[in-house]
């Protein structure tokens, strides 16, 4: 069965630094990747999606993420972080049966 | 407004009672789903229609029912077998053409066990 791991739960960073949540997936086969973004008692917001193509995706609110085939993954990065980026991040993946599979989340957290 | 409306926002169940939570869409989306949220947990499918009056049983379906009568609407009956009902659920449903194979959320409905 296909699963997603999210390397690390809690991720703090301070305002205006660079950021990487990083994400691997289990199959080597087509797969559709996605980045999700949940803040507090909201649903999920699409920040970006791999579908195929250019293996640099960029999403929403200055996000970016790289699918890299060999290595199975799919981390997201942003350049600069704002306070406003303070939720927590869900990397999924659908392949075959065409349930989306979520990763356990990673929780962003910017200091000033 | 396109978008999945779930209701209520916040439940307060009894013990021994079945609730209902509520998932309309109106993207005129196939296939509809229902996620139970936990903290540090992540996302875990319960159940997941893929057209009307069709659905397939998700990760987690002991203590929940469902029903696709009609093409917008999905709900979730919490029934009183789901030992620890306490949750976040969220409701989505699945656009298979031009945006590409992309999952859409509702706001999701809190529900408490008391």
């Amino acid at each position: 069965a296909q699963s997603v791991t999210q390397l690390d739960s809690q991720v703090p960073v301070f305002e205006e630094a660079p950021v990487e949540l990083r994400c691997n997936y289990s199959s080597s086969v087509s797969v559709y990747l996605f980045w999700y973004v949940q803040y507090p008692n909201q649903g999920l917001q699409l920040l970006l999606k791999y579908l195929s193509g250019s293996t640099l995706v960029k999403g929403i609110n200055g996000f970016e993420a790289e699918f890299n085939k060999s290595q199975t993954s799919f981390h997201l990065r942003k350049p600069s972080v704002h306070i406003s980026d303070t939720a927590e991040y869900f990397c999924a993946v659908i392949q075959g049966a065409q349930k989306l599979v979520f990763g356990q989340g990673t929780r962003l957290t910017i200091n000033p | 407004d396109g978008g999945i409306t779930q209701s209520p926002k916040y439940l307060f169940r009894k013990e021994g009672q079945n609730v209902t939570l509520s998932c309309e869409q109106n993207l005129n989306h196939d296939a509809m789903y229902w996620y139970r949220q936990d903290p540090g947990q992540g996302l875990r499918l319960i159940y997941y229609s893929q057209i009307v009056n069709d659905f397939q049983k998700g990760d987690i379906a002991e203590g929940y029912s469902v029903s696709r009568e009609k093409k917008e609407s999905f709900p979730l009956t919490v029934t009183s077998a789901q030992k620890n009902p306490t949750a976040f659920y969220l409701c989505a449903s699945r656009d298979r053409g031009h945006s590409g194979n992309t999952i859409y959320f509702g706001e999701g409905s809190w529900l408490t066990v008391v």
